[in-house]
């Protein structure tokens, strides 16, 4: 079974510093993975994937991140953090051999909070 | 294109009472997911429709839970009698064709007394 690891409950950093939120992950084979963020009082919002081909890969709001098989990690990185981006991060994955199914397995969520 | 929109945003009862929430998926999306956050835990899949059909139920916590998806548009998801552990937030979604994104609504905060 796959499982997610988000090991840091809360991530803080002042505005304009960067900022890397954790993710590890374990599935058998070769995974596709997710960011996700929550703002207040708002849904999940896909932020990006990985699902083969670059290892570093780009998405909204000015993040990236740098999927690393060696170390089965999938860190969620911005070169420069903004007030705005403080909410709750999930990552999540899915096992590429549930043919037709997008269940994902996510992490517990990762708290970042900008300091202005 | 309207969004994945969920109803109540926020329900408060008390134990035993029944709730029932609603999904009403992107118009003519056949797959719609239900996920469930429990308090300061994951995000964790409960079920998954085909149109009108059940195709992964096996996230569905007991027997105190029931979705439906009648014609294959809306879904509902009621739980009765409900209990203080069900209290969390109940995510529908859709996966976006040909991307293997899910597209989420803003979910519906259950908080049992």
């Amino acid at each position: 079974a796959q499982s997610v690891a988000q090991p840091e409950d809360q991530v803080n950093v002042a505005e304009g510093n960067p900022l890397t939120v954790k993710c590890t992950y374990s599935v058998s084979g070769n995974p596709y993975l997710f960011w996700y963020v929550q703002y207040p009082n708002r849904g999940l919002q896909f932020l990006l994937k990985y699902i083969t081909g670059d290892n570093l890969v780009k998405g909204s709001y000015g993040f990236e991140a740098e999927f690393n098989k060696s170390q089965t990690s999938f860190h969620l990185k911005k070169p420069s953090a903004l007030v705005s981006d403080s909410a709750l991060y999930f990552c999540a994955v899915r096992d590429p051999s549930g043919a037709g199914s997008y269940q994902l397995t996510f992490g517990k969520g990762t708290k970042l909070s900008v300091i202005p | 294109e309207a969004g994945v929109t969920q109803f109540p945003s926020h329900s408060v009862i008390e134990k035993g009472q029944t709730v029932t929430l609603r999904c009403d998926p992107i118009s003519g999306h056949d797959n719609l997911y239900w996920y469930r956050r429990v308090m300061g835990k994951e995000i964790k899949f409960l079920l998954h429709f085909v149109k009108e059909s059940k195709q992964d139920e096996s996230g569905m916590p007991n027997n105190r839970f029931l979705a439906e998806r009648t014609g294959g548009t809306y879904s509902t998801l009621k739980v009765q009698p409900a209990e203080l552990e069900d209290s969390g937030v109940y995510f529908c979604a859709n996966h976006i064709t040909g991307t293997g994104e899910l597209f989420f609504g803003e979910g519906s905060r259950l908080t049992v007394l």
